[in-house]
């Protein structure tokens, strides 16, 4: 099956830095990437979808300008968590959909814990 | 998006069949039904989808009544690794793209 992959897997910042996770589709194109955090205990909760080559779409309540999506190759998405703080710690998870052989089903990630202290 | 209803956790033992059972009184008539397993710290994977009576596959079977209101996810002699969190998702076929919508979730724990 589809491969995609997340790095790094766990990150520990100091408040006010900036964090970049990556999303990487490892053998298939991934015309379309998603982005999901979940707290502890909770379901996974979209934060936006990006289409390779344009400006993510980010979905209600999702601050656009701290959360930075890039999605600037087929086999490559990133989030940038822009002067973290504490409550943006939690699990990030992509996910990646795309042509043969993924064809349009998505395929996600391994998760990120990002802890901010 | 149909909303989704599940159990919030429910508990099982080695080698007993899993039912667990989601109310989506709002299904669309174009609406699928798909459910994804979650481990632990790691993303969600596709178990099964259907559109009405009955799918099975090698992991799970899924039954759908005739108003599809409901659906039932059966995991057949479930074993200490099947302990996850269990979401069903009502919409577009998984493979056909578009965005998942995740409700609460099951949180299955499977005991020796």
């Amino acid at each position: 099956g589809a491969v995609v992959s997340q790095h790094p897997s766990r990150v520990i910042c100091k408040s006010g830095t900036s964090v970049k996770i990556e999303c990487r589709s490892l053998d298939f194109q991934a015309t379309t990437m998603f982005w999901y955090r979940q707290f502890p205990k909770q379901s996974l909760m979209l934060m936006a979808t990006s289409n390779e080559g344009s400006k993510a779409t980010y979905e209600q309540g999702v601050e656009k300008d701290k959360f930075l999506i890039n999605h600037a190759s087929l086999t490559l998405s990133t989030l940038t968590v822009t002067s973290a703080h504490p409550e943006d710690s939690s699990f990030y998870i992509c996910s990646a959909r795309g042509g043969t052989p993924a064809g349009g089903e998505q395929f996600f990630g391994p998760g990120t814990r990002l802890t901010v202290l | 998006l149909a909303k989704t209803t599940q159990p919030i956790s429910m508990d099982s033992y080695e080698g007993q069949e899993v039912n667990i059972t989601c109310s989506h009184n709002n299904i669309a008539t174009n609406d699928y039904i798909t459910w994804y397993q979650q481990f632990p710290s790691q993303g969600p994977r596709f178990i099964i989808q259907g559109y009405k009576t009955k799918v099975t596959n090698e992991v799970a079977s899924l039954f759908i009544p005739a108003d599809r209101k409901s659906s039932t996810l059966s995991l057949p002699r479930v074993s200490l690794s099947d302990t996850a969190v269990y979401y069903c998702l009502v919409g577009v076929p998984y493979n056909q793209g578009g965005k998942l919508i995740f409700g609460q979730g099951t949180e299955l724990s499977v005991k020796p």
